[in-house]
């Protein structure tokens, strides 16, 4: 069965500062990978998804990588605003039609301003 | 936009009781999804269906049953609610079909307390 790590759980930054939030699947046979963003009480808002056979996506500051064989995928988020604070959750596809995903716990970002 | 909505944003229901969580897409989607979401545990998905009136239990799908009568509607079923169920309660759809891309959406999220 998939798992799902995220590292750190928490992270907090000066506003300005580049950064990196990690992921890492056990299972590295996924089609594909969504990164999604999740404000306190809400739900989750779709940021980058990223193919199998891809090894990066971008959007505006945000650019996610994929490693599949190594079962690692990073987003980089990069001149980091107070807007930015939010909880960031990496799910991994495994099976290609399952449409199934599979959550890791997240990373809390805090961004001070 | 995709929109995904959900029928209520706070719901406090009784011990015993029949709870609907009902969900709505307005974007034609094939694939849509239960989670639920709880400290510690993250996303576990509880049912999905990619087609109206078909179904497929997730990865905890005891307690609950889903209806997909209409392809824009996705219904969640607590037969007898416990407090175990005390929850965030999100769902989701997407396109599904062959498309190669399989963004899911999310509704805003229901919380459920059960007394």
């Amino acid at each position: 069965k998939q798992e799902v790590t995220q590292i750190p759980a928490a992270l907090s930054v000066p506003e300005g500062e580049n950064l990196v939030l990690n992921c890492s699947f056990t299972d590295s046979a996924i089609y594909n990978l969504q990164w999604f963003r999740q404000d306190p009480g809400k739900g989750l808002t779709s940021l980058l998804l990223i193919q199998s056979s891809q090894r990066e996506q971008t959007s505006g500051r945000l650019n996610a990588s994929l490693d599949k064989s190594s079962g690692r995928s990073t987003l980089y988020i990069a001149a980091s605003q107070p807007g930015d604070s939010a909880t960031y959750l990496c799910a991994p596809n495994v099976l290609a039609g399952s449409y199934q995903l599979t959550f890791g716990k997240g990373t809390k970002l805090s961004v001070i301003p | 936009d995709v929109k995904v909505t959900q029928s209520s944003r706070y719901l406090v229901k009784r011990t015993g009781e029949k709870v609907f969580l009902e969900c709505v897409q307005d974007m034609d989607h094939e694939n849509m999804f239960w989670y639920r979401q709880d400290p510690g545990l993250g996303l576990r998905l509880i049912y999905f269906s990619y087609d109206v009136k078909m179904k497929e239990k997730g990865d905890i799908p005891e307690g609950y049953s889903v209806s997909r009568e209409k392809k824009e509607r996705f219904s969640l079923i607590l037969e007898s609610a416990s407090t175990n169920q005390t929850s965030m309660y999100l769902c989701a759809s997407s396109l599904g079909g062959s498309k190669v891309s399989e963004t899911q959406y999310f509704g805003p999220g229901t919380r459920l307390l059960v007394l």
